[in-house]
């Protein structure tokens, strides 16, 4: 079975500038969660979302959005990048009813200049 | 409130020597607690998890509802442990609540 996929791997944008990111389930998963992760904060939640909709929210500025379609892939976007938003952003793909067993990808690593 | 504390930010021991990294939770309710662990240049994996109350890697952890702790334990420690762990506990709407996580570092 494939793991978690996020694409891009790296990426560096400017302050102001938008981005996608996006995040391939382990098939059959059809909950993922978005994570901020930095080394000053640690795990930071974003987002749940699960058959499309989003179930959980952490407390991000609205700048962070996200959505998932119906094969269970998702995106996030953050707008109006800020440099603050530089971290690795990690998603993680679980099967309904196995509470607290996520699968992680890779991440992409955000660097804002 | 639901909250994973670990008061760890950095723990540092020699080979050989017994490792636990402490790990505290609050929650009204029977929480279902985890261990993850991400080794340098790797993803975030599931170390273990309470109801299995297996040993993997060596590590074992019991949950404690007295004390409301779930320590991560392991009487030998080796180099390869050197990662950051984290605690995290299953929540009553299916999200994950996270601690801060401790970076473990083995020294040879």
């Amino acid at each position: 079975k494939a793991g978690v996929t996020q694409t891009p791997r790296y990426l560096i944008k400017t302050r102001g500038q938008q981005v996608t990111l996006s995040c391939s389930p382990i098939s059959g998963h059809r909950s993922v969660s978005w994570y901020q992760q930095t080394p000053g904060q640690g795990l930071q939640f974003l987002f749940e979302y699960f058959s499309e909709t989003q179930r959980n929210k952490g407390n991000f500025p609205g700048r962070f959005s996200g959505r998932q379609f119906s094969n269970s892939r998702s995106e996030m976007n953050v707008s109006t990048l800020e440099l603050g938003d530089s971290a690795l952003y990690l998603c993680a793909s679980s099967l309904e009813g196995a509470r607290g067993l996520a699968f992680f990808g890779q991440g992409t690593r955000l660097t804002v200049v | 409130a639901q909250r994973v504390t670990q008061p760890e930010k950095l723990l540092s021991v020699f080979k050989g020597a017994p490792v636990e990294l402490k790990c505290n939770y609050s929650y009204s309710g029977s929480p279902e607690l985890f261990w993850y662990v991400q080794y340098s240049r790797q993803r975030l994996q599931l170390l273990l998890r309470h109801i299995s109350r297996e040993s993997i890697k060596g590590f074992t952890a019991d949950l404690n509802k007295g004390e409301t702790s779930f320590h991560l334990k392991k009487p030998f420690a080796q180099e390869e442990d050197s990662a950051m762990y984290y605690c995290a506990l299953s929540g009553s709407n299916y999200q994950l609540i996270w601690g801060a996580g401790t970076k473990l570092i083995i020294k040879p």
